[in-house]
């Protein structure tokens, strides 16, 4: 039962466009989410998170939306830029767990 | 942002032997590390989680005995892949919590491909 999904696995958007990558979970336990994206043959890196406690966070060309009720978030990159092409994945969990649950990643291409 | 590293970066072995990996925090003490594992096109498999002073915790039909994981000091973790075999193949990455990030933000090492023969 994969609790984290990333249904898309690829997305192709064009420089100066908007990205949207799109996560859901089954889990009512967590109550932090989070993106990371990665380049290949790296480790990934944070890039942008929410807590449940709020419906929306930004950072730049970066923000998350997040619909509790729906049990889904979503990452925009506005802007997009070609450097932005890399594998984002989105993942969540339960303050009291400490670790992260991830999705599969989608894969993010931006041509020029 | 918090460092953490990773070495090997890539190792090729021959079946059957057995291969460290090593994975430190750099500049701040991590008394959990967590052990991942992807295949290619695919999520990041949490296999164990690394604790300082105490046994590991590893996921469910992650075999203890084949990943040996030792965390020896507060900015060390070890995972020993043993006996390995071509199916073991993969990206092993490591993360650490930061104290000082938000809350679940995970601080990942650089990975290391291993290439069983």
């Amino acid at each position: 039962d994969q609790q984290v999904k990333q249904n898309s696995p690829s997305l192709s958007v064009q420089e100066g466009r908007i990205s949207i990558l799109n996560c859901d979970y089954t889990n009512s336990m967590f109550d932090y989410f989070l993106w990371y994206k990665k380049y290949p043959a790296e480790g990934p890196t944070f890039l942008i998170s929410i807590s449940s406690i709020k419906d929306k966070n930004e950072d730049g060309r970066f923000t998350v939306f997040l619909n509790k009720s729906a049990k889904h978030l979503s990452l925009h990159i506005v802007p997009s830029q070609p450097g932005d092409s890399a594998v984002y994945f989105c993942a969540a969990s339960a303050t009291n767990a400490g670790k992260s649950t991830f999705g599969d990643g989608t894969t993010l291409t931006v041509k020029p | 942002g918090a460092v953490v590293s990773q070495h090997p970066s890539r190792v090729i072995c021959k079946s059957g032997t057995s291969v460290k990996i090593e994975c430190r925090s750099l500049d701040f003490q991590a008394t959990t590390m967590f052990w991942y594992r992807q295949f290619p096109k695919k999520s990041l498999m949490l296999m164990a989680t690394s604790n300082e002073g105490s046994k590991a915790t590893y996921e469910q039909g992650v075999e203890k005995d084949k990943f040996l994981i030792n965390h020896a000091s507060l900015t060390l973790s070890t995972l020993t892949v043993t006996s390995a075999h071509p199916e073991d193949s993969s990206f092993y990455i490591c993360s650490a919590p930061s104290g000082g990030g938000a809350v679940g933000t995970q601080y990942f090492g650089p990975g290391t491909r291993l290439t069983v023969l």
